[in-house]
């Protein structure tokens, strides 16, 4: 199964609304979770099973869609969320694959 | 509170073998499956390999299967990762997960870089 991501890059305003959507080649029912990665450190759990919240994760990220097509959205970014973000299927495996990252940078 | 620590990087040549480690604290290791993940500079994540809590059960990436091992054991709280005829395009930082039920990885450790070069 391969997952892409859009945008690759995307340049934000703190406050704005930002979607990153992931599309897998194939269905892979809600299978799918969200990372947020940050410079020079580990990938940090964000989204699992398309739309559930890790805890302690903030409100402001909500996930949605099962099949194919998959959003995260940020609902108000925030200076802590500039980051690069991976989406990760868990469906059919091995492998357990990674998108390609979408990077959130400043405007 | 859950810990992972890698260790074992370091500078290998093209060829040879190396042996990372994962020490696991703050939870009970063996209930849980654990993944390799690795990152070559610059780039994106690449899942490596995953063993199952009991260990009955390892997955490997295309890239990696029959070159590199997963073991654990339960008794040091430790993952491993064995890794033989390295490339250099092995070359990354090779990160240990603890899984969330459902495989997603819910913890991870700080990585541990592994540059192959000659």
């Amino acid at each position: 199964i391969q997952l892409t991501q859009s945008p690759s890059s995307l340049s934000a305003s703190v406050g704005d609304r930002v979607t990153i959507t992931c599309r897998a080649s194939q269905g892979i029912s809600s299978d799918l979770a969200w990372y947020q990665q940050k410079p020079g450190k580990a990938p940090k759990l964000l989204i699992y099973a398309a739309s559930t919240l890790q805890s302690g994760v903030p409100s402001r990220f909500s996930g949605s869609g099962s099949g194919t097509d998959f959003t995260l959205t940020i609902s108000s970014l925030q200076p802590e969320d500039f980051a690069t973000y991976y989406c990760q299927q868990l469906n059919s495996y091995p492998p357990f694959t990674f998108g390609p990252g979408t990077k959130v940078d400043i405007k | 509170q859950v810990q992972l620590v890698e260790s074992g990087g370091g500078v290998v040549q093209p060829g040879r073998s190396l042996r990372l480690s994962c020490a696991a604290s703050g939870f009970t290791f063996s209930n849980y499956a654990m993944h390799w993940v690795r990152q070559a500079p610059g780039k994106g994540l690449e899942w490596v390999a995953l063993i199952s809590y009991d260990g009955s059960v390892t997955y490997y990436a295309d890239s990696v299967k029959g070159r590199f091992t997963v073991s654990r054991d339960d008794s040091q709280n430790t993952l491993y990762l064995q890794m033989n005829g390295l490339r250099p395009e092995d070359t990354a930082v090779y990160f240990c997960a603890k899984e969330r039920r459902g495989f997603y990885g819910e913890h991870w450790g700080q990585g541990t870089l592994v540059t192959v070069s000659s």
